[in-house]
């Protein structure tokens, strides 16, 4: 079955310390982004990656850190610079066709929760 | 500037109602697309439907209607005869080329409560 995964569902850190979010692909596809979503609230932009070894900000980049050294990976460290990192955090891919990125697929979902 | 916006932040009906989402997005682009998205109480959004800026006829599938319009910039979501299943955060969302190059932008959501 093809889709994206994401791991772990749940994810617990403490104060200070880095965490990463794994997000697994494969639909072949070229992009990939992270979301940050607040309760209540709508999707904001993370970091987002057309190609390998290649990555943009989003609105809300600083205090996270990606990489996308393989087509099908996309991961995502919440570094201790985050000043307010709970959250649900959702991966998501797409083609790209004619200059155009299509309909954007989504994982489901990491919660984090700072303690 | 919000380029999406759903000005309806939440929405409650009774088992067999109709309900319009509504949507409005901001362009400067000839050409872009717009999407529907399903974000259930488990969180993963669902993709719904995409509509390029080209494409205004109006689309029909089972319960659920678009209606797109550019003159008013809007993207309406329909539920005919709405059911508890329906219950969810809708999110509608513009992608558009330029600098900000296959970013989507999300409107802020629509919260549909279908009570039985």
């Amino acid at each position: 079955d093809g889709g994206i995964t994401q791991s772990p569902k749940y994810l617990f850190r403490k104060e200070g310390q880095n965490v990463t979010l794994s997000c697994e692909q494969n639909l072949n596809h070229d992009a990939m982004y992270w979301y940050r979503q607040d309760p209540g609230q709508g999707l904001r932009l993370i970091y987002y990656s057309q190609i390998v070894n290649d990555f943009q900000k989003g609105d809300i980049a600083e205090g996270y850190s990606v990489s996308r050294e393989k087509k099908e990976s996309f991961p995502l460290t919440v570094t201790s610079a985050q000043k307010n990192p709970t959250a649900f955090y959702l991966c998501a891919s797409s083609t790209i066709t004619g200059g155009y990125s299509t309909e954007q697929f989504f994982g489901p979902g990491t919660r984090l929760t700072v303690l | 500037a919000q380029k999406v916006t759903q000005a309806q932040t939440e929405i409650s009906v009774v088992e067999k109602e109709d309900v319009t989402l509504d949507c409005v997005y901001e362009t400067r682009d000839t050409t872009y697309y717009l999407f529907w998205y399903k974000q259930p109480p488990s969180g993963e959004l669902v993709f719904l439907i995409r509509r390029n800026s080209f494409d205004e006829q109006n689309e029909i599938s089972g319960r659920y209607s678009w209606n797109f319009q550019k003159s008013t910039s809007s993207f309406n979501f329909t539920i005919t005869a709405s059911q508890v299943v329906d219950s969810a955060v809708y999110f509608c969302a513009l992608s558009e080329a330029g600098y900000n190059f296959n970013k989507f932008y999300f409107g802020s959501g629509t919260k549909l409560n279908v009570k039985p």
